[in-house]
């Protein structure tokens, strides 16, 4: 099946810095890509949708200066956590298909956020 | 938006016995649900998916069915294994449900 990269795996950082996660699909290109954030023993909830070459589409109660998502090419999308505080730490994931939320999603392997 | 609802949250079976999760969606647009197994600490890997189209589908141990003038689909696993506990979240698209923690019991 396609794949979808996602870096980095963890990071720590501390409270008010800025942290960068990267999602690439490896075999496919994407015009769109899907960012989740999950709780320990929770759902995946949908934060937003990443659009290639235009703004992303967020979720009702997702900050989105919070969350800035950039989707500059068919094979990436950022996902930048600004100012970041310990109640943003959280497991975010994201995925992508061919064609896109209509069929089968390839998910990245997920970014464990610490915020100290 | 879409909000899929989905039962039970825990499900306990004994080895070889089967297993059924429910769900329910919102927004009768919706035409594709997926299934999604995900194992402690690692992403969410589909199991199967049904389009609004159709109302049954099944691949070896694993089946769902769709009802769209309901708005509900459940999975079935029949001959349950040790190796089938885990997380199951269904979906709408790309709205989760909250997931069903499957436990079978050897």
């Amino acid at each position: 099946g396609a794949v979808v990269s996602q870096h980095p795996s963890w990071v720590i950082c501390k409270s008010g810095t800025s942290v960068k996660i990267e999602c690439r699909s490896l075999d496919f290109q994407a015009t769109t890509m899907f960012w989740y954030r999950q709780f320990p023993k929770q759902s995946l909830m949908l934060m937003a949708t990443s659009n290639e070459g235009s703004k992303a589409t967020y979720e009702q109660g997702v900050e989105k200066d919070k969350f800035l998502i950039n989707h500059a090419s068919l094979t990436l999308s950022t996902l930048t956590v600004t100012s970041a505080h310990p109640e943003d730490s959280s497991f975010y994931i994201c995925s992508a298909g061919p064609r896109g939320a209509r069929e089968k999603l390839f998910f990245g392997s997920g970014t464990q956020l610490s915020v100290l | 938006g879409e909000n899929v609802e989905q039962h039970p949250s825990t499900l306990s079976v004994q080895e070889g016995d089967s297993a059924v999760i429910k769900c329910t969606y919102s927004d009768s647009a919706s035409n594709y649900f997926p299934w999604y197994k995900q194992e402690l600490g690692k992403r969410p890997q589909l199991i199967i998916d049904i389009r609004s189209n159709v109302g049954e589908k099944k691949d070896q141990r694993i089946a769902v069915t769709l009802n769209k003038t309901a708005k509900h689909f459940s999975l079935h696993i029949t001959e349950t294994q040790p190796e089938d506990s885990a997380v199951y979240f269904c979906a709408a698209s790309t709205h989760f449900g909250k997931g069903t923690h499957l436990i079978i019991q050897p």
